[in-house]
């Protein structure tokens, strides 16, 4: 595998359940980022991780906890979620995380729905 | 504050040239543009540093004029595989963090 690979790439739960989005990149980056992407809103950034520690939570709810074990792999836990959760949700990764080197590989998507 | 696209669509022939500007209320860093098709991931074009660069590659070139904290992305001789989504990122100079604009829609028709 190359790049940046996402699972699973489509997921339906209901607002009970608990389920994880998982991320890996094969690039040798140093930076993870986890984004939404819903339908006429621009890309908001939810997390970044930068050497497995995390560097930014743009005020995200407590119904997502991401987890980087390591600088290749990033998960996003998912618990009791609203409908308005649903949307897609975007891995990339990055040399650095700002700057010249903060050029973003992004991973396919998950498309979550949530009933 | 989300830097702001224009035009927010465009349709072209083939062949035609386009201009799409991303502009930011905040002194900029730099400013990233991207590019995603339907279905697909965001893919980089490029990143263009403070300091009024310009740069290019084949026939898609931007330019960022720090001073205006604007950036304009030119599409030259636009082909059917340029239609897609393009979106800008501002990186604030002071808080360094990548804010992302609502995308600009580029059909490409023959």
């Amino acid at each position: 595998e190359t790049g940046v690979t996402q699972t699973p790439r489509h997921l339906v739960m209901g607002m009970t359940n608990k389920k994880s989005l998982k991320c890996e990149q094969h690039l040798g980056h140093n930076a993870m980022y986890w984004y939404k992407q819903s339908a006429k809103k621009p890309l908001e950034l939810m997390f970044v991780y930068n050497f497995k520690e995390q560097t930014e939570n743009n005020s995200v709810p407590s119904r997502f906890s991401p987890e980087c074990p390591n600088s290749s792999h990033l998960f996003l836990h998912l618990h009791t979620l609203q409908p308005e959760d649903s949307a897609l949700y975007l891995c990339a990764s990055s040399q650095d995380f700002q700057g010249a080197r903060n050029e973003q590989y992004f991973g396919p998507g998950t498309r979550l729905t949530v009933t | 504050q989300q830097p702001v696209q224009s035009p927010q669509a465009v349709i072209l022939r083939e062949g035609e040239d386009a201009v799409i500007n991303c502009s930011s209320s905040k002194a900029l860093y730099s400013v990233h543009w991207y590019r995603q098709k339907h279905g697909e991931a965001p893919v980089f074009l490029m990143i263009l540093l403070k300091g009024g660069e310009q740069k290019g590659h084949e026939k898609i070139s931007a330019s960022f004029n720090e001073k205006k904290q604007q950036s304009s992305l030119y599409l030259t001789a636009s082909q059917l595989s340029y239609s897609g989504t393009y979106f800008c990122g501002t990186e604030g100079l002071s808080d360094r963090k990548l804010i992302w604009g609502l995308g600009t829609s580029l059909a490409v028709n023959p």
